[in-house]
């Protein structure tokens, strides 16, 4: 069964400095998402993305975030300059909004990021 | 904007017994979709069920199913059977039918199940 996959599975970075979070989505799906979960919290919207640009972003992705789609099977998530309160838990997610109408997204397992 | 509350945050259950997680949202929109996803320690989103709002039947899965209350905005999550597997956090979540839409993730609820 195809499945959504992120590397690394755990990044460790001291604040201030940038770090790039990978996805490789389902290869037929079309629409790329991004969340985070701090510790103990929900899961919280990033952004989503379609067709090489940002369909839709939260509060939370300022200018420190940036999402590309740098070749036809990774995502990637780059957090600029990191600060403490980055430290969560990055979940990429992917969906096929085609003929069949599938509107579930598929999660990755996640990468948790600290920053200390 | 969409609002999703789980006014549980922990819950137990016997072994082999029934439990019931609870999950109201708030939306103005005729058409969406409802979602229970289970987050076991490994922390990976799994779905567990799922509900189209123009549907009127309750999904099953297997020992899962929901009660959907549309005129309520209620849509909660009913585990027969528990097993020790079933122990994980369970979150609640909305997206509107239109188009490629985010996730609205209620706070979850803690669920052990007691051997």
């Amino acid at each position: 069964e195809p499945e959504v996959t992120q590397t690394p599975s755990h990044q460790v970075t001291q604040m201030g400095q940038e770090v790039i979070l990978r996805c490789v989505p389902i290869s037929n799906h079309l629409y790329f998402y991004w969340y985070r979960q701090i510790l103990g919290q929900k899961v919280e919207f990033l952004v989503s993305f379609y067709n090489n640009e940002i369909s839709e972003k939260s509060e939370i992705f300022d200018d420190q975030f940036s999402v590309e789609r740098p070749d036809g099977s990774n995502f990637t998530l780059k957090i600029r300059s990191t600060k403490l309160e980055d430290s969560a838990m990055y979940f990429c997610a992917s969906s096929d909004i085609g003929l069949a109408n599938d509107y579930e997204q598929y999660f990755g397992p996640g990468t948790r990021l600290t920053v200390t | 904007a969409q609002t999703v509350t789980q006014s549980q945050p922990e819950m137990s259950v016997q072994e082999a017994e029934t439990v019931t997680l609870s999950c109201t949202y708030d939306t103005s929109e005729s058409d969406y979709y409802l979602f229970w996803y289970k987050q076991p320690p490994s922390r990976q989103m799994i779905l567990v069920i799922r509900q189209e709002a123009y549907k009127q039947q309750n999904a099953t899965e297997n020992r899962f199913s929901v009660n959907f209350q549309k005129a309520a905005k209620s849509f909660s999550l009913k585990i027969s059977d528990s097993q020790l597997g079933d122990a994980a956090m369970y979150f609640c979540a909305y997206r509107s039918a239109q188009g490629a839409q985010k996730l609205v993730f209620g706070q979850g609820t803690r669920l052990t199940i007691n051997p």
